[in-house]
């Protein structure tokens, strides 16, 4: 595609349980991140995949958290044991790496609401 | 304390007003960008800046290096222009950091 898609767009969970959200970065893109916003806040910083390097994990909240990303291009986000707190939407973003000289990419989002 | 520093937090503008925010950074980059984030939540980057000066439409922005500073001008703003504009800076590791972000409302 065009530019960075992510699904689902919407989702709402109940409490205790499990979400996936998908991000299909653009292709060719080597870098791959995951943020997230809760209302009226910044962007949060997940985790970001490069190439076949191991992901910086850093910014995963809880180990309720996990991502993949397969043949270094869609990546998922896992959510176990969803909770209140983890609503908010999740945003995918792509760049071409190496090089400073390229912009990032950012996908519309999926919004996650646990009731 | 956050790598990214922007301000105002919020600005309320009349139409046809010139506009500037502010961002500072404490780290070193390889590149600043600045980011517009529509009420819907999309996410569109408006400049890369790794120095000097770059001009798109009524859009400006500028970055000083030794200063770690960079502005985001914006000229006769509309309302349209009323979003919220984020600074973004990548490290020479490739990771980002962002500013919470300058809620703008232009008003008719």
């Amino acid at each position: 595609g065009a530019g960075v898609s992510q699904s689902p767009s919407n989702k709402v969970t109940e409490k205790g349980k499990d979400v996936e959200l998908r991000c299909d970065p653009i292709s060719g893109h080597t870098a791959l991140y995951w943020y997230r916003q809760s209302l009226g806040q910044g962007l949060e910083f997940l985790i970001y995949f490069q190439g076949n390097s191991a992901p910086d994990k850093s910014g995963l909240p809880s180990d309720r958290f996990s991502a993949e990303r397969t043949g270094g291009s869609v990546s998922t986000l896992t959510i176990q044991r969803t909770q209140q707190e983890d609503s908010a939407v999740y945003l995918c973003a792509s760049s071409v790496i190496p090089g400073s000289g390229n912009t990032i990419y950012f996908g519309e989002g999926s919004w996650l609401t646990v009731v | 304390k956050n790598e990214v520093e922007q301000s105002p937090q919020n600005l309320t503008a009349q139409e046809g007003e010139f506009i500037t925010i502010n961002c500072s950074y404490s780290v070193g980059i390889s590149a600043l960008h600045w980011l517009q984030q529509h009420p819907g939540g999309g996410i569109v980057s408006l400049f890369m800046l790794s120095s000097g000066k770059k001009k798109h439409g009524r859009l400006i922005a500028t970055i000083n290096i030794q200063e770690k500073h960079s502005s985001l001008h914006i000229t006769a703003s509309h309302p349209r222009d009323s979003a919220v504009y984020i600074c973004a800076v990548r490290n020479t590791g490739n990771q980002f950091y962002f500013g919470t972000g300058t809620s703008l409302t232009v008003i008719p």
